[in-house]
């Protein structure tokens, strides 16, 4: 499968402990995305990179969020102290620079009790 | 800032019935603009896409024209089938050349019946 895969795709955590999701892109796409969707909405953007460079970070992440491209293949995304409302699902997507995504990965279910 | 605005869900049709559904979106530019589908089980896909007013976008028998002037992207398919059954998302970029972040609509979720 040459698709964007993401790993876990599930994971439960306590409340204040720290988590990290990882996201393997298609290999010639230099650019990639983290979104979150929360049940009966639509994807909301975090982050994006293009290459090992973070691009943009929406105004709304709290701090506790960080996500790495060290090497500008697979990324990582960390969520420090994890609240309640961090619940949610966390996509990936990758792109080339002039192209939207066109497939993001299946996605990792966060759920914070 | 920039928004989408989809009709609510669920919509439920019968096979070979005519599919709309309604995207509206605010934007301080020029976006361009997509619809995603999600099957179940799977992650989204892009579906079709339109980067200028009056530009239509088509795939796999489905269709929605860029209209400035309503500022409207409505989603629209002949005849569905049982297999279009699925969640659709409306979606914008505010960069010229399409990449960068995506707004997203909330989604609708399409249940076709034999």
């Amino acid at each position: 499968d040459t698709g964007v895969s993401q790993d876990p795709r599930h994971k439960i955590t306590k409340r204040g402990q720290n988590v990290t999701f990882r996201c393997d892109p298609i290999s010639e796409h230099n650019r990639l995305y983290w979104y979150r969707q929360t049940l009966g909405q639509g994807p909301e953007f975090l982050t994006y990179f293009q290459n090992e460079a973070q691009l943009e970070k929406s105004r709304l992440l709290s701090d506790r969020f960080s996500a790495e491209r060290p090497k500008g293949s697979f990324s990582t995304l960390e969520i420090q102290r994890t609240e309640q409302g961090d619940s949610a699902m966390y996509l990936c997507a990758s792109s080339l620079a002039t192209t939207p995504p066109a497939f993001f990965g299946q996605g990792t279910r966060l759920t914070v009790v | 800032g920039d928004s989408v605005t989809q009709m609510e869900g669920p919509v439920t049709l019968s096979e070979e019935a005519f599919l709309t559904i309604n995207c509206t979106y605010t934007a301080t530019g020029y976006p361009s603009l997509f619809w995603y589908v999600q099957y179940p089980g799977e992650g989204l896909q892009l579906l079709l896409k339109a980067t200028k007013a009056d530009d239509k976008g088509s795939n796999k028998g489905f269709e929605a024209t860029y209209r400035k002037e309503t500022t409207s992207f409505h989603l629209e398919k002949g005849s569905v089938q049982v297999s279009d059954s699925a969640v659709y998302f409306c979606a914008l970029s505010e960069a010229a050349n399409q990449g960068g972040k995506l707004i997203f609509g909330q989604g609708t979720e399409l249940s076709v019946k034999p």
